[in-house]
C-alpha cells in the first residue's frame, strides 16, 4: 500500500524566513516522489521531483530513505510563496498527501 | 490547446439524482485520469484510462461510479442515485503514458449534493 503524511496542515512565516514542509511515506517498493502546488486561483501543478534534484523556485527536496521522507525546504520565503502544497508518491499511481497550506506573510 | 478543461466548474443537485461530468485532456496525452478531493484532504485517485482502456480502478469508485473515454479523447464521469457523501470536487488530469507521474490537472468540477 501507498501512504503519504503530511503532519502540517498549515505553515505561517515570515517573508525571508526559511520554510520547511514535512512529508513521511509508507511503500514497499522503490518510490518516486513529487511535490505538487496549488496557488490561489490556478490548478494543481508539479512542483518539483526528487529524481531530478533540482531547485525550483527556489525550493529542494530531498529524499530520505532512512526516514522515508521528502521534505520540502526554502531559505528565503516570497510572498507569492504562498499556496498549498501537497507531497505525492508515485508507485502505479499518484497518492497524495493531506496537503499543507502555507502563509508567507509581508 | 489551452491545457484540461472539465464541465460544468459546479454542479448542484439534490440527493437520488444522476450527474454527469466532462473532461477534455490535453490533446496528445494518452492517459487520462480521475480523482475526488474532499476538504482538508489532498486528492484520491478514481480510476485512469490509456486511451479508450480503463486500466485502474479504486475501491472508492462504487457500483454507483462510471467512467468512459469512448474514443480515447474526452472522459466522462458519471454518478448515479447520489449521496450526500459524493459532495466533493472532482479533478481530471491527463498526461503522456511515458511520464505518468506529471499529469497536468483541470480545474475541477465541484459537486453539492443536498
Amino acid at each position: 500500500a501507498q501512504r503519504v503524511t503530511q503532519p502540517e496542515k498549515l505553515l505561517s512565516v515570515f517573508k525571508g524566513a526559511p520554510v520547511e514542509l514535512k512529508c513521511n511515506y509508507s511503500y514497499s517498493g522503490s518510490p518516486e516522489l513529487f511535490w505538487y502546488v496549488l496557488y490561489s486561483r490556478q490548478r494543481l501543478q508539479l512542483l518539483l521531483r526528487h529524481i531530478s534534484r533540482e531547485s525550483i523556485k527556489g525550493f529542494t527536496a530531498d529524499l530520505n530513505k532512512g526516514e522515508t521522507s521528502f521534505h520540502l525546504k526554502k531559505p528565503f520565503a516570497q510572498e507569492e510563496d504562498s499556496a498549498m502544497y501537497y507531497c505525492a508518491l508515485y508507485g502505479n499511481k499518484l497518492t497524495f498527501g493531506g496537503g499543507t497550506r502555507v502563509l508567507v506573510k509581508p | 490547446d489551452t491545457g484540461v478543461s472539465q464541465n460544468p466548474r459546479h454542479k448542484i443537485t439534490k440527493r437520488g439524482q444522476n450527474v454527469t461530468f466532462r473532461c477534455d485532456p490535453i490533446s496528445e496525452h494518452n492517459r487520462l485520469y480521475w480523482y475526488r478531493q474532499t476538504l482538508g484532504q489532498g486528492p484520491e485517485f478514481l480510476t485512469y484510462f490509456q486511451n479508450e482502456a480503463q486500466l485502474e480502478k479504486s475501491r472508492l469508485l462504487s457500483d454507483r461510479f462510471s467512467a468512459e473515454r469512448p474514443k480515447g479523447s474526452f472522459s466522462t464521469l458519471e454518478i448515479q442515485r447520489t449521496e450526500q457523501g459524493d459532495s466533493a470536487m472532482y479533478l481530471c488530469a491527463s498526461s503522456l503514458r511515458e511520464v505518468p507521474y506529471e499529469q497536468y490537472f483541470g480545474p475541477g468540477t465541484r459537486l453539492t449534493v443536498t
